[in-house]
């Protein structure tokens, strides 16, 4: 199972939006809804940030949307921070009943 | 309020098997739809999943590692273990332990880590 593919970066400048792509194939993004995302600070432990494509956990902010369509999925932060700076995955359910992870975008505020 | 919390060797030797043990906290791991995943990070690197255990004793291995892997629970102490064969310096790694639920596939409650290093 290969990793999806992710930018290794993305910047912006506060109060912007970005958007990190998620790319996969039919054996795991474009065959289920079940893609989440996580961020990461550095030296702590990753947090979910959006699950099942577009849904947020609680305490999560609504500046963090997710989406899909086909084999990439897509996580957009709007009204950037200088707290959203920190490491972004993807990961995926297969057809293997297994999980993949992304390759990692790191995000910089500007 | 659910935890988990990885314990194990912070050194082991090459060839050597690794055994890590993840104790969670606020949620058990018989409850329908817990599922326990077992996630490492090399250095500087992405996220890697490896093995996953099911509320109902269902194991998953990662494809490229499964030969080297054994994941089980014991529900007396509410942990789940993952062993690892033939340990090699490239296993040098943060090693994860992460909860779904609900019958869902996505990592809520994560553990603090723990870093294995692999060196004779």
């Amino acid at each position: 199972q290969s990793a999806l593919t992710q930018p290794a970066s993305v910047s912006g400048s506060p109060g912007q939006s970005i958007t990190i792509s998620c790319t996969g194939t039919s054996s795991d993004v474009g065959d289920y809804d079940f893609v989440s995302w996580y961020q990461q600070h550095p030296d702590k432990a990753p947090k979910l940030m959006i699950y099942e494509v577009s849904n947020r956990p609680s305490g999560v902010s609504n500046r963090f949307s997710g989406s899909k369509s086909g084999n990439t999925a897509s996580l957009t932060i709007s009204g950037l921070q200088a707290e959203d700076e920190a490491d972004y995955y993807c990961n995926s359910y297969t057809t293997s009943s297994t999980h993949v992870f992304g390759t990692g975008t790191k995000v910089t505020v500007l | 309020q659910v935890t988990l919390k990885e314990s194990g060797p912070a050194l082991v030797k090459p060839t050597q098997t690794l055994t890590l043990t993840c104790t969670i906290s606020g949620s058990s791991v018989s409850a329908g739809g817990m599922r326990v995943s077992w996630i490492r990070q090399p250095p500087g690197k992405a996220l890697e999943w490896l093995a996953r255990i099911d509320w109902d004793d269902d194991e998953f291995y990662s494809t490229s590692l499964k030969t080297r892997l054994t994941v089980s629970k014991d529900t007396s102490k509410n942990q789940v273990v993952l062993t690892m064969t033939n340990m090699d310096p490239v296993d040098t790694a943060t090693y994860f332990c992460a909860r779904t639920y609900s019958y869902s596939y996505y990592f809520d409650y994560w553990g603090q880590g723990t870093l294995v290093t692999v060196s004779s």
